[in-house]
């Protein structure tokens, strides 16, 4: 079965520190691994990795994919209470037609 | 633009009164369309999904069900509510290898 774990389930930080959350995979066929953001409605993209150890970054979030380990990792420096949401990480397949897997997701608390 | 709108936002319902979620598609042609639902605190559960029209897909063995009467419109139905249905359902769609563009979701409350 395929599996995608995130941790920390939740995390509370203060505004300015810098956070890492952590996605592990364990599927078939694997195509690329996603980083989407939640505040209260509809996730929203932020970074598509697919070739390991090339660092996607916008601002100040980064996140690099090591396909050797099967995880990921999603950086956030000098974080901002509207940092505070809802990350999730999930799988793509080969098949375009394969439903992603999501994790369960991070649930960040930025508190000023 | 490929826009996505999902109906109503919020809605609360009776035990054993039926659903009807709606999720339709602009700006693109034969899309892939889902519906997951995310309980409180947890992450996306995938419901259904569909590749093509009248083509539907069941992950989880519940009492919903899903069809796909026009190329970009996507319903969620249930004849019979129960309060395990209660959650967060998003739409979604995708294209290609492309990510999902996920609808603004619809919080159901079963009482």
């Amino acid at each position: 079965e395929d599996k995608v774990v995130q941790s920390p389930l939740s995390l509370v930080v203060h505004e300015g520190d810098t956070v890492t959350l952590n996605c592990s995979y364990e599927v078939t066929n694997f195509r690329s691994l996603l980083w989407y953001k939640q505040e209260k409605k509809a996730p929203t993209f932020l970074f598509m990795l697919t070739s390991s150890g090339i660092e996607k970054k916008s601002g100040r979030l980064s996140s690099i994919l090591d396909k050797k380990e099967l995880f990921s990792i999603l950086n956030i420096t000098a974080t901002q209470t509207g940092d505070s949401a809802i990350y999730l990480c999930a799988v793509a397949f080969l098949s375009g037609n394969t439903p992603l897997v999501f994790g369960k997701g991070t649930r960040l608390s930025v508190i000023a | 633009s490929q826009t996505i709108h999902q109906w109503p936002a919020t809605l609360v319902q009776p035990v054993g009164s039926p659903l009807s979620l709606e999720c339709t598609v602009e700006g693109t042609s034969n899309p892939n369309l889902y519906w997951y639902r995310q309980a409180a605190g947890r992450g996306l559960q995938l419901l259904f999904y569909s590749v093509g029209i009248g083509q539907i897909s069941s992950e989880v063995p519940q009492n919903l069900s899903a069809s796909r009467p026009q190329d970009r419109q996507f319903i969620l139905s249930s004849k019979k509510l129960l309060l395990s249905d209660s959650g967060f359902y998003l739409c979604a769609w995708s294209e290609g290898l492309g990510g999902y563009t996920f609808g603004s979701g619809t919080r159901l409350t079963v009482v």
